[in-house]
């Protein structure tokens, strides 16, 4: 299957600070990618959708500022939590989808945030 | 409004026995169905994609069947393995040709060796 990279898979930041996780396709290009936020035992929650050359769609109650995200290019999107707080500390997640039209989503492998 | 439940939350069988996850949705006018798996502080891995002319999907041991008239999923694994231990999920696009997912929240599954 298709390949979704995250990085970094884990950071620890002070309260204040900027952090930015990226999302590649490895061997695929991906026009869309999607941003989800996990917390301990609970399912995924959307955050926001990529699109690769336009603005984000931020999914209600998601501060748009505060969740900066940049899809640049077909293979990459960023997404900066700015002024990081203890409450932004969550699991990340970013999916793609491939261009083939088959509907599926492909996953990265999640990146960890703990703001101290 | 797309609800997706999985029943049951949690699953714990011994090595070797055959076992059926469930999902149910309330929309049956569905795009398609994912099953993927979960490993603790992981991401998601897709396990199977049913679209919605389809019956059924096999991979491996895995097996997924989609009821779409009766809004209900079933992912079979046959002679589980302490490997397969994770949480399993089941999502569903909240639109024909939109890949925005509706996740039910999973059964986690403990395979006892």
């Amino acid at each position: 299957g298709a390949v979704v990279s995250q990085h970094p898979s884990w950071v620890i930041c002070k309260s204040g600070t900027s952090v930015k996780i990226e999302c590649r396709s490895l061997d695929f290009q991906a026009t869309t990618m999607f941003w989800y936020r996990q917390f301990p035992k609970q399912s995924l929650m959307l955050m926001a959708t990529s699109n690769e050359g336009s603005k984000a769609t931020y999914e209600q109650g998601v501060e748009k500022d505060k969740f900066l995200i940049n899809h640049a290019s077909l293979t990459l999107s960023t997404l900066t939590v700015t002024s990081a707080h203890p409450e932004d500390s969550s699991f990340y997640i970013c999916s793609a989808a491939g261009t083939w039209g088959t509907g599926e989503l492909f996953f990265g492998e999640g990146s960890r945030l703990t703001v101290l | 409004k797309q609800e997706v439940t999985q029943i049951p939350a949690a699953l714990s069988v011994p090595e070797g026995e055959n076992l059926v996850l469930n999902c149910s949705f309330t929309d049956s006018a569905i795009y398609n169905l994912q099953w993927f798996r979960q490993d603790p502080g992981k991401g998601l891995t897709s396990l199977l994609l049913i679209q919605s002319s389809q019956r059924e999907q096999t991979s491996g041991r895995l097996n997924a069947s989609l009821d779409k008239s009766s809004g209900r999923s079933t992912l079979y694994i046959a002679a589980s393995q302490p490997g397969d231990s994770a949480t399993y999920l089941c999502a569903v696009p909240l639109g024909a040709g939109s890949y925005q997912l509706t996740f039910g929240k999973g059964t986690k599954l403990s395979v006892i060796p």
